[in-house]
């Protein structure tokens, strides 16, 4: 499965947009990019996934550059209850999903 | 529904001995994924049973093994356990072996010493 690199932390105000990008230049045709999000003390929570176009859900929103090298999860308007370590996952169907570091969101009131 | 189910939540053990930790997946879930995360790490996976069998396998001993029942529920059990073992174990429960549905567990908390 293709790596992901992700900066290791970053600040969001209450009620703002929060933008987390996903590098992935390794991407393969036939990889899904998935995101999760680890509050503390809890297990990894599925947020969306994608291929290659924009998705959407209650939660989130995946954009996808057009050459699939990178990603952004957009969290339209962050609450406290965000705050958590944001993971993008880049892997094809059917293999396990590998965890790197990812991004430590801190959302401040 | 329920989702998944883990057991013990905390559990302390002396080094050298053997732990049997135990997940029962999300209603309509088949498939049965382990992982370990140490403090301040991303989880690493470390076998994913489907049917009764372990179907894939992480960079882990002989140590770590595992088994599925037929009522899909999981054990992961760990032999004369290491200090290094020490860490938060997480079950992920899913509808076949795609990711899709990936459900995880709270984890239990074992700690060696």
């Amino acid at each position: 499965d293709a790596k992901t690199t992700q900066p290791p932390s970053m600040d969001c105000a209450e009620g703002r947009a929060a933008n987390l990008p996903c590098n992935h230049s390794t991407i393969s045709g036939n990889e899904y990019v998935y995101w999760y999000r680890q509050i503390h003390s809890q297990g990894p929570q599925y947020i969306i996934h994608g291929l290659k176009n924009n998705e959407t859900n209650e939660m989130a929103s995946l954009i996808i550059t057009e050459d699939r090298k990178s990603s952004t999860l957009i969290l339209p308007h962050a609450t406290l209850r965000d705050t958590a370590v944001y993971y993008c996952i880049v892997k094809a169907a059917g293999n396990k999903l590998t965890f790197g570091g990812g991004t430590r969101v801190l959302v401040k009131p | 529904d329920a989702g998944v189910t883990q057991s013990p939540t905390h559990l302390i053990k002396t080094r050298g001995q053997q732990v049997t930790l135990r997940c029962s997946p999300k209603s309509g879930h088949d498939t049965v994924s382990w992982y370990q995360q140490a403090l301040g790490q991303g989880p690493q996976f470390i076998f994913q049973y489907y049917e009764e069998e372990e179907r894939q396998r992480g960079n882990f001993p002989d140590r770590f093994s595992g088994h599925q029942f037929p009522n899909y529920s999981s054990e992961l059990n760990v032999n004369a356990l290491l200090l290094g073992d020490s860490a938060l174990y997480l079950c992920a429960s899913s509808p076949g072996q795609g990711p899709i549905g990936y459900t995880f567990g709270s984890g239990t908390r074992l700690t060696v010493v």
